[in-house]
């Protein structure tokens, strides 16, 4: 059964500093991943989805790379913001059900100003 | 405004009770999900749809029922069964259910019991 964990669970750093959050996958056989991003009491917003083909994806100050084989993906957030404040989740699309994603249990970020 | 809508926002049931949490899309995608996300926690998958009149269960989907009558809509029924009801219940869609197409997600109802 695939798991995905995210580490640390919860990250605080300051202003403008570059960040790295991480999601490791148990099962390397992934069709894509994608990361979220959730306020408190909010729903998720999509950031970046890699397809297993691709190695990395870039949108704004964010880019996410995935590593198939050790079973990792990364997102890199650069020159962060106090409005980046937030929990970030990972998710794969396992094989063998290629509509249920998995999640992770997320990074609880803080920026501080 | 395209989107995912869900209501109520907050819903309050006494133990014992059945209660609806509405989901509806307009983003015209043939597939949508219900999750279960608790304080800590990643999301659980419950039910899902492919299509009208079309629905699998997911990893935890005792005690709740759904239905799909409608392409733009995906009711959740939470029954008296279900042993631990309170969590922040989220809907999703996705363009068909096929490995490529992304999730996009509605704003949630967070259900307690009381």
């Amino acid at each position: 059964k695939q798991e995905v964990t995210q580490i640390p669970a919860a990250l605080s750093v300051p202003e403008g500093e570059n960040l790295v959050l991480n999601c490791s996958f148990t099962d390397s056989a992934i069709y894509n991943l994608q990361w979220f991003r959730q306020d408190p009491g909010k729903g998720l917003t999509s950031l970046l989805l890699i397809q297993s083909s691709q190695r990395e994806q870039t949108s704004g100050r964010l880019n996410a790379s995935l590593d198939k084989s050790s079973g990792r993906s990364t997102l890199y957030i650069a020159a962060s913001q106090p409005g980046d404040s937030a929990t970030y989740l990972c998710a794969v699309n396992p094989p063998g059900s290629a509509r249920q994603l998995t999640f992770g249990s997320g990074t609880q970020l803080t920026v501080l100003p | 405004d395209g989107g995912i809508t869900q209501s109520p926002k907050y819903l309050f049931r006494k133990e014992g009770q059945n209660v609806t949490l509405s989901c509806e899309q307009n983003l015209n995608h043939d597939a949508m999900y219900w999750y279960r996300q608790d304080p800590g926690q990643g999301l659980r998958l419950i039910y899902y749809s492919q299509i009208v009149n079309d629905f699998q269960k997911g990893d935890i989907a005792e005690g709740y029922s759904v239905s799909r009558e409608k392409k733009e809509s995906f009711p959740l029924t939470v029954t008296s069964a279900q042993k631990n009801p309170t969590a922040f219940y989220l809907c999703a869609s996705s363009p068909r259910a096929s490995s490529h197409n992304e999730q996009f997600f509605g704003p949630g109802t967070r259900l307690t019991v009381l």
